[in-house]
Parts: C-alpha cells; sequence; structure tokens
C-alpha cells in the first residue's frame, strides 16, 4: 500500500544550520508529493509542493525536489532560523486520500 | 477571515461524555476531513466526506459520528468519551478528492481533555 517514511525527530540544529530532513514513499504510479509544517499551538500548513517527477517545490527557503528513482522528496534549507522550529509532516497524495508521514520536530538554537 | 474554523479550542470533559466539535469552511471545497493527532504528533485520518457523501471511513470506532448537513459543514460527534479519545483533532479541507490543486487547508485544532 502507500505510505511515507520519514526521519524520526527530534532534529535540534543552531541558528544559519543546513538542514535536511529526509522522506521516502511508497506508492504505485505517479502521487503528488507536499511538506506540510505546524508550528507551536496551530493547524498543518502546506509549505511546498511537487506533482511530477523532477519537479522542485519551493518556498520561504525550503526545497524539495521529487525523485522518482529514489522515490524521495528531502526537504532542504540552506540556513534555518528560531522562527522555523515546527514539526515538519511529508506527504502523499493518490487518488482520495491523502497519507503523512509521522512528522520530524525542528528545535532551532539561537 | 478565518479559511477553515473549527470550534472549541479546547474541550474538557469527563469519561462517558457526549460531545461534539464543528468544523465550518468558507473557501468552496468541496471535501472535508477529520484527522486526530496523538501526544506523539501522529496525524491519523478519521473519516473525509465529498459534498455531504462519505468518502473515506477509516477504522474508527462507531462512538464517532461524522454529520455534514453542507458541503461547507463538517461535524464530528463523539459518544460516551473514553479517556483514550483525548488527543487534538483537526478539521481539513480541500478543493475535491481528485481534482483541484490537492493541497489539503488545516482549521487550529480542537484539544480534546478526557478526564
Amino acid at each position: 500500500g502507500n505510505s511515507v517514511t520519514q526521519m524520526e525527530g527530534p532534529v535540534t540544529l543552531s541558528e544559519e544550520a543546513f538542514l535536511t530532513i529526509n522522506c521516502t514513499y511508497t506508492a504505485t504510479g505517479y502521487p503528488s508529493l507536499f511538506w506540510y509544517v505546524q508550528y507551536p499551538g496551530e493547524g498543518l500548513q502546506l509549505l511546498l509542493k511537487a506533482t511530477k517527477a523532477d519537479d522542485k517545490g519551493s518556498n520561504k527557503g525550503f526545497e524539495a525536489t521529487y525523485r522518482k528513482e529514489t522515490t524521495s522528496f528531502h526537504l532542504e534549507k540552506g540556513s534555518v532560523q528560531v522562527s522555523d522550529s515546527a514539526v515538519y509532516f511529508c506527504a502523499l497524495r493518490k487518488e482520495d486520500k491523502i497519507i503523512f508521514g509521522k512528522g520530524t520536530r525542528l528545535h532551532i538554537l539561537p | 477571515d478565518t479559511a477553515v474554523s473549527q470550534t472549541p479550542k479546547y474541550l474538557v470533559t469527563q469519561m462517558g461524555n457526549d460531545k461534539s466539535i464543528k468544523c465550518e469552511q468558507n473557501l468552496g471545497h468541496d471535501t472535508m476531513y477529520w484527522y486526530k493527532q496523538d501526544s506523539k504528533k501522529f496525524l491519523k485520518i478519521m473519516f473525509s466526506y465529498n459534498n455531504k457523501e462519505l468518502i473515506i471511513n477509516e477504522t474508527v470506532p462507531n462512538r464517532f459520528s461524522p454529520k455534514s448537513p453542507d458541503k461547507a459543514h463538517l461535524n464530528l460527534h463523539i459518544n460516551s468519551l473514553e479517556l483514550g479519545d483525548s488527543a487534538v483533532y483537526f478539521c481539513a479541507s480541500s478543493q475535491g478528492p481528485r481534482g483541484g490543486d490537492n493541497i489539503q487547508y488545516f482549521g487550529a485544532g480542537t484539544r480534546l481533555s478526557v478526564l
């Protein structure tokens, strides 16, 4: 069946460090892929998305590239800020369902 | 205006009680969802409605009953609350199950605490 696996957290980094949060998926065909972010006390909100192989989604300095060959959609940011502290969810959409990974908590230290 | 709004934001109640959580979206979307998020932040879909019809019904106790009076509203009623029901419940909406931009828009969540 369809599934999403992302690295377990928490991930703790210093401000201005480089960030990678790994995400791999299992699905038939070509699902749409997403990263959602959940700031403390809030609901999830879309961070970026990609709908076909080799697409790169980007927003707020974050990027992720849809890699069909490795079934991956890793999230990266070159220089993180304290305000990036949140829980990040990788997700895929196939037909009627969106399937979320278990979330990765990110702590950024000043 | 809040796109997806759910009430109440906090709900504290005793075991065995019946409670409801309401959700409304003003985005004109056809599809609405209920998710449960546990203390470890794991997000699990419970139900999805498209144009007032149930299209996803995951393995959820039948104490949970969604009600969609129109496509802008999806309420969640919970009977005989149990300690394990304590969680944050999120409502979400999207343009359609197969069409549109595939993006889900989430409410701010309802934190349910069962004592």
